[in-house]
């Protein structure tokens, strides 16, 4: 089974802030997720990447497959970005992409 | 873009009574749906695949008699935790897939169950 880390576990931002959430993974896999839930407990898929570097928004997603590590970066971070992050892998190696393990999560606060 | 709806958002219910969850994709047809439970500060635990017109794949630890799960048509899946109890209190989230040979997951809002 494939074992995800994350950190930070919990992040405090001034609102503005350049924001990193880092990802680690042991089983090499083909594409990885990012998710956000918000305080209801409601997600939200924000990215899947297979290489390189995907850009929605203020919001970028890096993965190096060869070092088995992913970054969320979010540029000019606002209140409203305030959320748990999640990191989510296939659970094997050559597994489906949808039977997935999940990070714990970061929990992101951005005050104003 | 695709929508999976939940329902309900969220349910208290006594001990020893079952609980029915449903998962609805709105715009597009899910062959297979996942279920998902999370306990506080927890990471998300897959707990079964739930293939239309089939019979659900359980992870282990999961006990299939006490969480049905049935997934009749192409839009619908549900959960039903039977015989309730406070540990089965938890945050329940399913997933669908999105297109044919997609790796892209919608996500429903989730259904906060408490116990009594």
């Amino acid at each position: 089974k494939n074992e995800v880390e994350q950190s930070p576990q919990n992040l405090t931002a001034q609102e503005g802030e350049f924001i990193t959430i880092n990802c680690s993974y042991s089983v090499g896999i083909s594409a990885l997720h990012w998710l956000q839930q918000h305080p209801g407990g409601g997600i939200v898929s924000l990215f899947m990447l297979s290489s390189g570097k995907k850009k929605h928004g203020r919001l970028i997603a890096t993965i190096n497959i060869q070092e088995k590590h992913s970054s969320l970066h979010i540029t000019a971070s606002h209140p409203r970005d305030s959320a748990v992050y999640i990191c989510a892998v296939p659970n094997s190696r050559g597994g489906s992409n949808y039977k997935l393990t999940f990070g714990k999560g970061t929990l992101l606060t951005v005050n104003p | 873009g695709a929508v999976v709806s939940q329902h309900p958002s969220w349910v208290i219910c006594k001990s020893g009574t079952s609980v029915k969850i449903e998962c609805r994709s709105l715009d597009f047809q899910a062959t297979t749906m996942f279920w998902y439970r999370q306990f506080p500060k927890q990471s998300l635990m897959l707990m079964a695949t739930s293939n239309e017109g089939s019979k659900a794949t359980y992870e282990q630890g999961v006990e299939k008699d006490k969480f049905l799960i049935n997934h009749a048509s192409l839009t619908l899946s549900t959960l039903t935790v039977t015989s309730a109890h406070p540990e089965d209190s938890s945050f329940y989230i399913c997933s669908a897939r999105t297109g044919s040979g997609a790796n892209v997951l919608t996500f429903g809002a989730g259904s906060r169950l408490t116990v009594l």
